[in-house]
């Protein structure tokens, strides 16, 4: 079947601009996650959602960060008035659920966000 | 908090040598351990894991990781490396019912012919 996808791939925007990223999980994947990964470093946890639960949002660096999620498919990242400290490459994962820690997390080809 | 160290950012190995790539982490409970691997422009891929049992776990291409928790290690080793396994691999841990992946920086490994 389909494995995650993101849209777009490459985003390039000029610092205080708005962008939304778009993540679509795996058909059924109750749990979703966004995570961030800037030049020569590690993959930065952001938010993850698991089901109707409040979404856990500790990892979200500011409050231009947001994210949204419908149900338990298309999620949203959205990042008010960028900037260059911005730019990374931003992924999303999904897994069957998050109840217990052990199921695979998935991930998506990511979208390559340049902030000019 | 938790935390996971990779010392090693680049790592070059010959064709059909053995490699180690180093993952140490630190955790004030118990954790589940997994490596992830990112081949040349493709995404993030499971490698393998650890949950519990067997503290030696082995992937479907040859890799295996065994988990030392006096040591709060879990390194990847292969015995021979192939030009095929030229890619970047991530160490990350979560917690007992805390799911989000806390990732090491990688490790850039690459395969010399």
């Amino acid at each position: 079947g389909a494995g995650v996808s993101q849209s777009p791939s490459n985003k390039v925007t000029e610092k205080g601009k708005d962008v939304e990223l778009r993540c679509d999980p795996i058909s059924g994947h109750t749990a979703l996650y966004w995570y961030r990964q800037r030049l020569g470093q590690g993959l930065e946890f952001l938010i993850y959602f698991q089901g109707n639960s409040a979404p856990d949002k500790s990892g979200l660096p500011s409050d231009r960060f947001s994210a949204e999620r419908t149900g338990e498919s298309v999620s949203t990242l959205t990042i008010q008035r960028t900037q260059q400290e911005d730019s990374a490459v931003y992924l999303c994962a999904s897994s069957l659920t998050s109840q217990s820690g052990t199921d695979t997390q998935y991930f998506g080809p990511g979208t390559r966000l340049t902030v000019l | 908090a938790q935390s996971v160290t990779q010392l090693d950012s680049q790592v070059p190995v010959f064709e059909e040598a053995p490699v180690e790539l180093r993952c140490n982490y630190s955790s004030s409970v118990s954790v589940y351990l997994f490596w992830y691997v990112q081949y040349p422009n493709q995404g993030l891929q499971l490698l393998l894991k650890y949950l519990s049992g067997s503290t030696l776990v082995e992937s479907i291409n040859g890799f295996e990781a065994e988990f030392n928790k006096s040591q709060t290690s879990f390194h990847l080793r292969k015995p021979s490396v192939h030009i095929s396994d030229t890619a970047e691999y991530f160490c990350a841990v979560s917690n007992f019912g805390n799911e989000k992946l806390t990732f090491g920086t990688g490790t850039r490994l690459t395969i010399i012919p």
